[in-house]
C-alpha cells in the first residue's frame, strides 16, 4: 500500500515569507509526528497527534511554527516569516499508535 | 523530561568487523524501536522491542532489551558497506500516551 507522502518534496523560499509543508500520511494511522532535521543531526522533534486529543506542540521551537491536522488525516505545517536557520529537511511520520513510525520522504525547505 | 541517549557518535569500522551503538534511558520504558537511515534517505523502521531482557535478530542484526527496560542494544555481525547510515533508538515511556523520544543517532561508515 501507499506509505507516508509529503510535498513538496523541495522548497526554496525567500527570508519573511511563509510556507506550508503538506504531509499525507498512511490510511487508518492515528498517530502523526513533525520532525526537523538538519543537514547531519538527529532527529528534531516538533509536534505529535495522536487521535482526537490536544496535540502535543512541545516541540515547536517558535510562534512562527504551528501545524494542523484536518479529520485526523493530511496534516499541514506551517512557518510564517521564515527565517535562514529553518532551513532544514521537514519529515513526517504516521503510525497505528505513538509507537512504530513510518515516515514520509521528506521536504527539503531552503530559506534564501 | 525524558531523555534518550546514544553512543557513540559515530563509529568506523574496517569492513568485516563488528559494530554496536548503544541507547540509554533516563527512564523506564515501555518498549523501544530501532531505525536506520541512509545518507540521503529518511529513517526506515527496524525492529521493536517490548519484553524485558528480549533478544531479537535479523540476519547479521542483534537488538536487545535491558532487563530494567531502560536501555538497548544493536550489534551488527561482519559489517558490509550496505550498513553504512545512521542507526536511531526511539523510546516509549510507561505513561506519555504513546509518544516517542529519539536518541541522537550513531552514524555507521564502513571502509571496504
Amino acid at each position: 500500500g501507499a506509505g507516508v507522502s509529503q510535498s513538496p518534496s523541495n522548497k526554496v523560499t525567500e527570508k519573511g515569507k511563509d510556507v506550508e509543508l503538506r504531509c499525507d500520511p498512511i490510511s487508518g494511522h492515528t498517530a502523526l509526528y513533525w520532525y526537523r532535521q538538519s543537514l547531519g543531526q538527529g532527529l528534531e522533534f516538533l509536534i505529535y497527534f495522536q487521535g482526537n486529543s490536544a496535540p502535543d506542540k512541545s516541540g515547536l521551537p517558535s510562534d512562527r511554527f504551528s501545524a494542523e491536522r484536518t479529520g485526523g488525516s493530511v496534516s499541514t505545517l506551517t512557518i510564517q516569516r521564515t527565517q535562514q536557520e529553518d532551513s532544514a529537511v521537514y519529515l513526517c511520520a504516521s503510525g497505528t499508535t505513538g509507537e512504530t513510525q513510518y515516515f514520509g520522504p521528506g521536504t527539503r525547505l531552503t530559506v534564501l | 523530561g525524558q531523555q534518550v541517549m546514544q553512543i557513540p557518535q559515530y563509529q568506523h569500522v574496517q569492513e568485516g568487523e563488528d559494530f554496536t551503538t548503544y541507547c540509554n534511558s533516563s527512564t523506564t520504558l515501555s518498549n523501544i524501536q530501532w531505525y536506520k537511515q541512509r545518507p540521503g534517505g529518511h529513517p526506515v523502521f527496524l525492529i521493536q522491542l517490548v519484553k524485558s531482557g528480549e533478544v531479537k535478530k535479523q540476519k547479521r542484526l542483534t537488538f536487545q532489551f535491558g532487563e530494567a527496560k531502560k536501555n538497548s542494544s544493536l550489534h551488527i555481525t561482519a559489517t558490509q558497506t550496505t550498513d553504512v547510515g545512521t542507526y536511531f533508538c526511539a523510546g516509549n515511556r510507561l505513561t506519555n500516551a504513546g509518544k516517542s523520544t529519539f536518541g541522537d543517532g550513531t552514524t555507521l561508515t564502513v571502509k571496504p
